[in-house]
């Protein structure tokens, strides 16, 4: 069955290092986007992507960048990373042409110490 | 202020209540309106899609869309203890655009 597989589920990291989450997905969609979620904010989009080699800030981007090198994966790099930045992030996917049905990934919760 | 409000809860209704969820938008501009339901520790999925105003039925769930008052509403008759989950809000100003998310409210359906 296809499906969406992020990794890890869990991580905790020091301020300042590089984190790297990735996502994978095997229904061939070529829209795939990056949220967090942190109580009282629900999802916030960081970054997205239509497709190979494309990619778009969200509302919440500063401190993340994305690229896009195949289809099934969209992996998100936290440059340096920050204790704001503690939170679950959730990667989806959907469709091209639709972005309204999303498929979630079952999320990784980030520690920032 | 947030483009779309969504109250917290938590919700707490006994076995067999309906459940009456809602979300307020501001941006005149959304035409299509999703609910998704999240379970916890686990990822969002979509429960209901709706087009402009009107109501939708599937099962036990009814979506309504009121887009003069620019209010939707999620109702859940016979609820379930499955039911418990944090539903979330979300929509866009057409087919294809990035998704606005309400926060979620937490519903608990006690047996």
């Amino acid at each position: 069955d296809a499906e969406i597989t992020q990794s890890p589920r869990h991580k905790i990291t020091e301020t300042g290092r590089q984190v790297t989450l990735a996502c994978h997905q095997t229904w061939n969609h070529n829209n795939m986007f990056w949220y967090r979620q942190d109580l009282g904010h629900g999802l916030r989009l960081i970054h997205y992507s239509y497709g190979v080699h494309d990619t778009n800030k969200g509302e919440v981007s500063d401190g993340y960048s994305v690229s896009r090198s195949n289809t099934e994966d969209l992996p998100l790099t936290l440059e340096s990373a920050a204790s704001s930045q503690t939170s679950v992030y959730f990667c989806a996917s959907s469709e091209s042409g639709s972005t309204d049905t999303q498929y979630f990934g079952p999320g990784t919760r980030l520690t920032v110490l | 202020q947030k483009e779309v409000e969504q109250d917290p809860g938590p919700l707490s209704v006994p076995e067999g209540a309906i459940v009456s969820l809602n979300c307020t938008y501001s941006n005149s501009a959304f035409q299509y309106f999703m609910w998704y339901r999240q379970y916890s520790r686990k990822g969002p999925e979509l429960l209901m899609y709706t087009y402009s105003s009107g109501n939708k039925e599937d099962g036990r769930f009814t979506a309504q869309v009121d887009k003069s008052s620019k209010y939707i509403s999620l109702f859940i008759r016979d609820s379930q203890p499955s039911d418990s989950a944090t539903y979330l809000c979300a929509m866009n100003k057409a087919a294809g655009n990035k998704l606005t998310f309400g926060g979620g409210t937490r519903v608990l359906v006690k047996p």
